[in-house]
């Protein structure tokens, strides 16, 4: 079944300690990216990857960090996390070529604080 | 910011065609019109998209205007099931690369 699987799905972690977000999917898509989403403000993209070490700033990257070292996975790193960015993220894939779907994740409930 | 204006809210009786309506007055030749939905707090799921002409699939139908200022996404047959929240998306990258979100149009389907 093709999916994209993050993990955890909850995390309630306290302000500075390094969490990470992994996110895998088994479609062998080349385009992977992070949004996140706010009451009010929507789904907003974060990161996004065009391919293995291919990574480039989204909308909203500050306090965010990303790789890409192999083409199912791409976690999200946050190095040192702050109360404002309390937030429901989700990861999601796609091919690069053409007008095709995107397939997104289940989420990733994340509370700092 | 978003090229799409969406009515905040819909209502439709289950088993009746929902008719989602989205104004994309400003698109441009190359741009894609994209529908997903996102039901409570799940991951959006892609629905359909299309350029010109019309197009259907097993979840839903789009019909574009001939001068592809609106839009308008219909689902057949509305079930419970298909209370979500639905964003209408103008793209010229793939509609694979950045999706740009707005507040979308919350479909309820009343029993």
């Amino acid at each position: 079944e093709a999916q994209v699987t993050q993990n955890p799905r909850y995390l309630i972690t306290v302000t500075g300690k390094k969490l990470t977000v992994t996110c895998s999917q088994n479609m062998n898509h080349e385009y992977m990216s992070w949004y996140r989403q706010d009451p009010g403000l929507g789904l907003r993209q974060i990161y996004y990857s065009m391919n293995v070490e291919a990574t480039d700033k989204g909308d909203v990257p500050e306090g965010y960090k990303v790789s890409r070292k192999e083409k199912r996975n791409f976690p999200l790193i946050l190095e040192s996390p702050s109360p404002n960015q309390t937030s429901l993220y989700f990861c999601a894939s796609s091919a690069r070529r053409g007008h095709t779907e995107a397939f997104f994740g289940q989420g990733t409930r994340l509370t700092v604080v | 910011d978003a090229k799409t204006t969406q009515p905040p809210s819909m209502d439709c009786a289950e088993g009746r065609a929902a008719n989602l309506p989205c104004n994309h007055s400003t698109i441009s030749g190359n741009e894609y019109v994209y529908w997903y939905r996102q039901i409570h707090s799940q991951g959006p799921q892609y629905i359909i998209h299309g350029l010109k002409n019309n197009e259907t699939n097993e979840m839903a139908s789009l019909i574009i205007t001939e001068d592809r200022k609106s839009s308008t996404l219909i689902l057949p047959h509305a079930t419970l099931r298909d209370t979500a929240v639905y964003y209408c998306i103008v793209s010229s990258q793939g509609g694979s690369e950045k999706l740009v979100f707005g507040k979308g149009t919350k479909l309820t389907v009343n029993p």
